[in-house]
């Protein structure tokens, strides 16, 4: 069965440094998410996208966040300069036209 | 601000017992999915509702959407320690075309004893 896929699983970084959360959705996905979920907390959306461009974002989503389709497969979320309140899973999630959410396994954020 | 509360927050139980959890809002949603997660993993998804008052089942679960689509619940027949889990209901509205992103619930974490 197709699966959502992110790497890394694990980041850890120093305040103020970028990073870049990578994710493969499911191939014939045209719908992409990120998702935040602070420890103990619940999911909370980021931003989603489709045909190259962000169709949704939350008051998260500041300027220090940007995301990006590279190529065919991928989808990126970068954080220019890290807060030690990133800190926190992140979660990719795809869909087809109408259906249902998938999400990744999730890469558990470190900011130091 | 669209919230989903759920409820009971805890829930530990002896295997073979039945029990219900609700999720409930204020808001109406075009559909309502809910997922399970384990410690450290991402959401799976068990179900998605779309119709007000549709009733889906999954082996022992049985999932069932509000008339007015502000509400779900999911009931546990049997449960086993198997079924030991944060679960999480996440109401979407349809956007066009995609269902536009997901308002999660705080889940309820049940623990089923052998």
């Amino acid at each position: 069965e197709p699966e959502v896929t992110q790497t890394p699983s694990h980041q850890v970084t120093q305040m103020g440094q970028e990073v870049i959360l990578r994710c493969v959705p499911i191939s014939n996905h045209l719908y992409f998410y990120w998702y935040r979920q602070i420890l103990g907390q619940k999911v909370e959306f980021l931003v989603s996208f489709y045909n190259n461009e962000i169709s949704e974002k939350s008051e998260i989503f500041d300027d220090q966040f940007s995301v990006e389709r590279p190529d065919g497969s991928n989808f990126t979320l970068k954080i220019r300069s890290t807060k030690l309140e990133d800190s926190a899973m992140y979660f990719c999630a795809s869909t087809r036209w109408g259906g249902s959410q998938y999400f990744g396994p999730g890469t558990r954020l470190l900011v130091l | 601000t669209q919230l989903l509360e759920q409820s009971p927050q805890f829930l530990s139980i002896q295997e073979g017992e039945n029990l219900t959890v609700y999720c409930n809002s204020s808001s109406v949603f075009s559909s309502l999915q809910w997922y399970r997660q384990e410690p450290g993993e991402g959401p799976v998804l068990l179900v998605t509702v779309v119709t007000g008052g549709e009733v889906k089942k999954l082996k022992r679960l049985t999932f069932q959407f509000g008339d007015a689509r502000k509400d779900s619940s999911l009931h546990i027949t049997a449960a086993q320690p198997g079924d030991t889990g944060l679960y999480l209901c996440a109401g979407a509205r349809f956007r066009g075309g995609s269902q536009g992103n997901l308002i999660f619930g705080k889940g309820t974490k049940l623990s089923v004893k052998p």
